[in-house]
């Protein structure tokens, strides 16, 4: 089983709401990431866990908070955003060492209104 | 610095041609590469990696990807496309024990009939 799994597959969400999107992989994976792309460009890195614990954030605002609950599960907890935040919102998990590939979900479409 | 470059940001090729997309590195250590395909609204999904060793690499859906640390490159071929194949296609270079990944711009293939 390679699949990483994101929900929800869509999302529209006014400025003042306080949403979360959610991300789970069942590969044993001991690093997790969030990726942030925008249309017509490549995936921008936002965060990166490893072992549970936050070891990358690639300065995002603080409107976007991440959190790992433990080594399945990634979640993004999204509040007062912005319209040019609205993007495709990508999970990924990999083994975590130098040598091994990331699996990526299959991502939220986020629309912020 | 590190650095991924996809000369083409564009390519149309006719069904049961070949396709070559290029993909050239700037890393100062062993590079670690990947490329991935991504159809309209989806997720990326890796082809194939290349880690060390043969510097052919085979991936899935019949693609094939050759390193060159001379030319500093590592480009993606497939001998005949099909209508399936037109996606927007990404070199991503592994930059660190985190499990970063740098993409490049990417290339979107159309395929015609």
């Amino acid at each position: 089983d390679t699949e990483v799994t994101q929900t929800p597959k869509h999302l529209v969400m006014g400025m003042t709401n306080k949403k979360s999107l959610k991300c789970e992989q069942h590969m044993g994976h001991r690093a997790m990431y969030w990726y942030k792309q925008k249309a017509k460009k490549p995936p921008e890195l936002m965060f990166v866990y490893s072992y549970e614990k936050l070891s990358i954030n690639e300065s995002v605002p603080s409107r976007f908070s991440p959190e790992c609950p433990n080594s399945s599960l990634l979640n993004l907890h999204l509040h007062a955003l912005q319209p040019e935040d609205s993007a495709l919102y990508l999970c990924a998990s990999s083994q975590g060492r130098i040598n091994t590939e990331a699996f990526f979900g299959q991502g939220t479409r986020l629309t912020v209104v | 610095a590190q650095s991924v470059t996809q000369p083409d940001i564009h390519i149309t090729v006719s069904e049961g041609a070949s396709l070559e997309l290029r993909c050239n590195y700037s890393y100062g250590a062993t590079p670690y590469l990947f490329w991935y395909v991504q159809s309209p609204g989806q997720g990326l999904q890796l082809l194939l990696k290349y880690f060390s060793g043969d510097t052919l690499v085979q991936g899935i859906k019949g693609f094939e990807a050759e390193f060159k640390r001379s030319q500093s490159s590592f480009n993606l071929r497939k001998p005949s496309v099909h209508w399936s194949d037109a996606a927007e296609y990404f070199c991503a270079l592994l930059t660190d024990s985190w499990g970063k990944l740098q993409f490049g711009a990417g290339t979107q293939v159309v395929v015609t009939p």
